[in-house]
């Protein structure tokens, strides 16, 4: 089944504790993408990558890190999660980049305290 | 700053009639546009896109269209279906940079 995952779904941890979520995608897309949702604010882009050690900012990338040394795989990482990071995380991977339709992961809610 | 808007938060309708939703933009880069449809605890998912050189796109039920001169696209559901009740995303990208409306709540009532 095509699909996009993310690990974990749900997360509680505390300010300054590193933490890693997982994105992957099995479609062999090229294009992937983290966004974050926050209520009145819809979804906003952190970062995307068009391919293999290729990666962007997006509108709001400050707090974030990423990397992309597999094309299936694109992690999200928050070296020291602030609570202004609690929010609900959404990767998405497509063919073509943002022209194309995105297939978005089940999403992760992270909540930092 | 908010580039992509969607002013109303919500809107309900009857079953079997039109639903419009409206989104209006500031950044006259943008040179494409999607809509995205999102039910709870699921991801979005894609719906309808248009090009900015087009006015008009339709997809069965669907219907995007594009006045680039007021900067404003609206989606047209026609009839509209309980299953259609989920929030619909307004997104607009030039050059791989994606910004998204903060979204409509449609209810379609029976």
């Amino acid at each position: 089944e095509a699909q996009v995952t993310q690990n974990p779904r749900y997360l509680i941890t505390v300010t300054g504790k590193k933490l890693t979520v997982t994105c992957s995608q099995n479609m062999n897309h090229e294009y992937m993408s983290w966004y974050r949702q926050d209520p009145g604010l819809g979804l906003r882009q952190i970062y995307y990558s068009m391919n293999v050690e290729v990666t962007d900012k997006g509108d709001v990338p400050e707090g974030y890190k990423v990397s992309r040394k597999e094309k299936r795989n694109f992690p999200l990482i928050l070296e020291s999660p602030s609570p202004n990071q609690t929010s609900l995380y959404f990767c998405a991977s497509s063919t073509g980049g943002s022209y194309n339709e995105q297939f978005f992961g089940p999403g992760t809610r992270l909540t930092v305290l | 700053d908010q580039q992509v808007k969607q002013n109303s938060p919500s809107l309900s309708v009857q079953e079997g009639r039109i639903s419009i939703l409206n989104c209006d933009y500031t950044n006259s880069m943008f040179d494409y546009f999607l809509w995205y449809k999102k039910y709870p605890a699921e991801g979005p998912t894609f719906l309808i896109s248009i090009s900015s050189i087009k006015d008009k796109n339709e997809d069965g039920r669907f219907t995007v269209f594009l006045n680039k001169s007021a900067k404003h696209l609206s989606l047209h559901i026609v009839p509209s279906q309980p299953g259609d009740s989920a929030v619909y995303f307004c997104a607009a990208t030039y050059n791989n940079d994606m910004r998204f409306g903060a979204g409509t709540r449609l209810t379609v009532k029976p």
